[in-house]
């Protein structure tokens, strides 16, 4: 069975970096194919892919946010690790991180997803 | 980069098919053939129900069909029931190498 979940702090100050861990167990990052991915949703509004890491490292990122942000994993963790650096209020949203797999759901598509974590941005 | 184009909403009557268009450029959705397409319900993660454009994931209804045509790639519901009422989003991967999201689509089912 696999699960996902984010964790991090719920409210940052502008400027402030933001780092979120995605904790997954059901499968490994070390297996061909597979990447987890995050995504985020500001309230009310659409849904914004940000990053994606796979099982090999190769790595794609927001163009809009790439110098940003960081992914990075920790294979015997079981983590992968998301940084958003410099946040602002238009920042403020729900952050998702999902799987993907190559033989499930495409290299681009996340098949198993977190419950979301809601970060605000305010002084 | 901008987001890929989807209609505000739609809306059909349970038992009709209704189709939800998500339109890109010749860099991502015509580029290739990986375009997703999510169900999200108010306040839950969103839910895959279309990968590479036509693949089906194990255990979503064959009432959900997956095209594309050029740069316009297209959603089909058949037999609607009132618990396809959702939002839905599209994705594509783009020839920078990232992926893009549409702006969601709001199916109401009269």
């Amino acid at each position: 069975q696999i699960t996902l979940k984010e964790s991090g702090p719920t409210l940052v100050k502008p400027t402030q970096t933001l780092t979120l861990t995605c904790t997954f167990s059901g499968f490994s990052l070390s297996t061909s194919g597979v990447g987890v991915g995050w995504i985020r949703q500001p309230p009310r509004k659409a849904l914004e892919f940000l990053a994606l890491i796979y099982w090999n490292d190769d790595k794609r990122y927001s163009l809009s946010l790439k110098n940003r942000l960081t992914i990075t994993k920790d294979t015997s963790k079981n983590q992968v690790v998301l940084t958003l650096t410099n946040m602002d209020p238009v920042d403020t949203g729900t952050y998702y991180c999902a799987h993907s797999d190559l033989y499930s759901s495409g290299y681009y598509g996340n098949d198993y997803w977190g419950q979301g974590a809601l970060v605000t941005v305010s002084s | 980069q901008s987001a890929l184009t989807q209609p505000a909403s739609v809306s059909g009557s349970p038992g009709q098919s209704i189709t939800i268009s998500c339109t890109g450029t010749s860099s991502d959705v015509g580029a290739y053939n990986f375009v997703s397409w999510y169900q999200q319900h108010p306040g839950k993660a969103p839910k895959l129900m279309i990968y590479d454009v036509r693949h089906r994931p194990s255990g979503i209804s064959n009432r959900f069909s997956g095209s594309k045509s050029g740069n316009t790639a297209s959603l089909t519901i058949s037999g609607l029931q009132a618990e396809d009422e959702s939002d839905y989003y599209c994705s594509s991967y783009t020839m920078s190498n990232t992926v893009i999201f549409g702006g969601g689509t709001k199916l109401t089912v009269l």
